[in-house]
């Protein structure tokens, strides 16, 4: 049982627009900056998103992230088939001490 | 280009132990917070240990709390994570992970170093 919750999975169709939600509380999401990492099978995660909203270079636009009180959201437009993947999202937990994830969503580009 | 290496992967036995290390390069190691991040086969990601950049303060998940130890030669930009009393439930994919100067976001990951438990 992960302490941030997400959708297991998400799909939609070439060029359209998905979201991905994630759920925690006023000790994690509502306190602290929520990232995002997109992982392929077979490799290791790579951050997509941090602070809520901003991307570090070479992710493009299309990824964007937003945050409301305890629950944050990851935005994918234009979806390629390149992008199905899992999506994590992390923070750190004031009251546990301790990181954090969402179980993980698998994107489906049908 | 900051670059992490992870190695000491192994087939070990339940009650065994084992040290993982994350050879860093590419920036200056010692001003950043690590983390040890794990992925059980099929499964999600969970957040192991993490240690400032000082090694003055640690943090563990309370599954590796009194097991796991995590620790950091500045000198040689290696961090490392000391397993002991290991447990079948630890098989995972271990992954070092080099923080931003936020403990919330971590900017890059290895490649990652299997550990099986099982006898």
């Amino acid at each position: 049982q992960s302490v941030l919750t997400q959708p297991p999975s998400v799909s939609a169709a070439p060029g359209q627009k998905v979201t991905i939600s994630c759920s925690g509380s006023s000790s994690n999401t509502g306190r602290n900056y929520v990232s995002w990492y997109q992982q392929f099978p077979g490799t290791a995660p790579q951050l997509l998103i941090y602070e809520n909203i901003k991307r570090p270079s070479g992710i493009p636009d299309r990824f964007s992230g937003s945050k409301s009180g305890t629950s944050a959201t990851l935005g994918i437009t234009g979806l390629q088939t390149g992008d199905e993947a899992y999506y994590y999202c992390g923070t750190w937990d004031s009251s546990l001490g301790a990181g954090v994830f969402g179980g993980g969503t698998k994107l489906t580009v049908l | 280009e900051v670059q992490l290496v992870e190695s000491g992967g192994a087939l070990v036995q339940p009650g065994g132990s084992l040290r993982l290390s994350c050879a860093a390069s590419g920036f200056m190691f010692d001003n950043y917070v690590m983390s040890w991040v794990r992925q059980a086969p099929g499964k999600g990601l969970e957040w192991v240990a993490a240690i400032t950049g000082s090694a003055i303060s640690t943090d563990y998940a309370d599954s590796v709390r009194g097991r796991f130890t995590i620790s950091r030669d500045n000198s040689k930009s290696i961090l490392y994570l000391q397993m002991t009393s290991l447990r079948v439930e630890d098989t995972a994919v271990y992954y070092c992970a080099k923080h931003t100067m936020s403990w919330t976001v971590l900017e890059y990951w290895g490649q990652g170093t299997l550990v099986t438990v099982s006898s």
